[in-house]
């Protein structure tokens, strides 16, 4: 069982729709990270957190700590927003980062 | 301030032959950390440099290593390449140690082994 597991694995919207991907893991964590990729393979740091929601622009993460579990939401969904998300957790000490599998999200216009 | 820079963008080598990939941080950044991203194991750690010191290691064989120079640029190095090391190899840069330290990705050397 890996311990992150995201969901869905693939997602595929209407422009202007509400997305919402989940994250889950299993241990102990510090930090929970969400990160972006597009094709061609570059890596954007979305989110780091470790407690409660943070929000920039259309995009929307949470984490509950006692339940192990994250959300990344992205309102007015755009064409421009198709990427794979993957959610990371860093541990207690070091830089060292634990990735989820990712979520390919398509959004068409 | 420039972003992470890594060098060469892709690679074709043969098995057996050996690689050296390079990482350069983002100026004042001390601390680099290499990732292996594969289609069948998804993104996976390798090592982490901080002050010219491997500070953590992924579950990777020994022809996997690195180093990390005074400047904080790092390099890893691939030895005896099998068909499996074809991957996109990552870098991230962040300004000091520790699991709060937002971490700023290079756009990767992808490696095809033949």
């Amino acid at each position: 069982k890996n311990e992150v597991e995201q969901s869905p694995q693939n997602l595929t919207a209407q422009e202007g729709e509400f997305i919402t991907i989940n994250c889950s893991y299993s241990v102990g964590i510090s930090a929970l990270h969400w990160l972006q990729q597009h094709p061609g393979g570059g890596i954007v740091s979305l989110f780091m957190l470790s407690s409660g929601k943070k929000k920039h622009g259309r995009l929307i993460a949470t984490i509950n700590i006692q339940e192990k579990h994250s959300s990344l939401h992205i309102t007015a969904s755009h064409p421009r927003d198709s990427a794979v998300y993957i959610c990371a957790y860093s541990e207690t000490s070091g830089s060292r980062l634990t990735f989820g599998e990712g979520t390919q999200l398509t959004v068409n216009p | 301030k420039a972003g992470v820079t890594q060098t060469p963008r892709y690679l074709i080598k043969t098995r057996g032959q050996q690689v050296t990939l390079s990482c350069s941080p983002i100026s004042g950044h001390r601390s680099v950390s290499w990732y292996q991203q594969t289609p069948g194991q998804g993104l996976q750690f390798l090592f982490e440099y901080f002050s010219e010191t491997q500070r953590n290691k992924g579950n990777f064989p020994g022809r996997f290593s690195g180093r990390q120079f005074s400047n904080s640029r790092s390099e890893m190095n691939v030895s005896t390449l099998e068909l499996g090391d074809s991957a996109l190899y990552l870098c991230a840069s962040s300004f000091d140690r520790g699991p709060y330290n937002e971490q700023f990705f290079g756009p990767g050397t992808r490696l095809t082994v033949l």
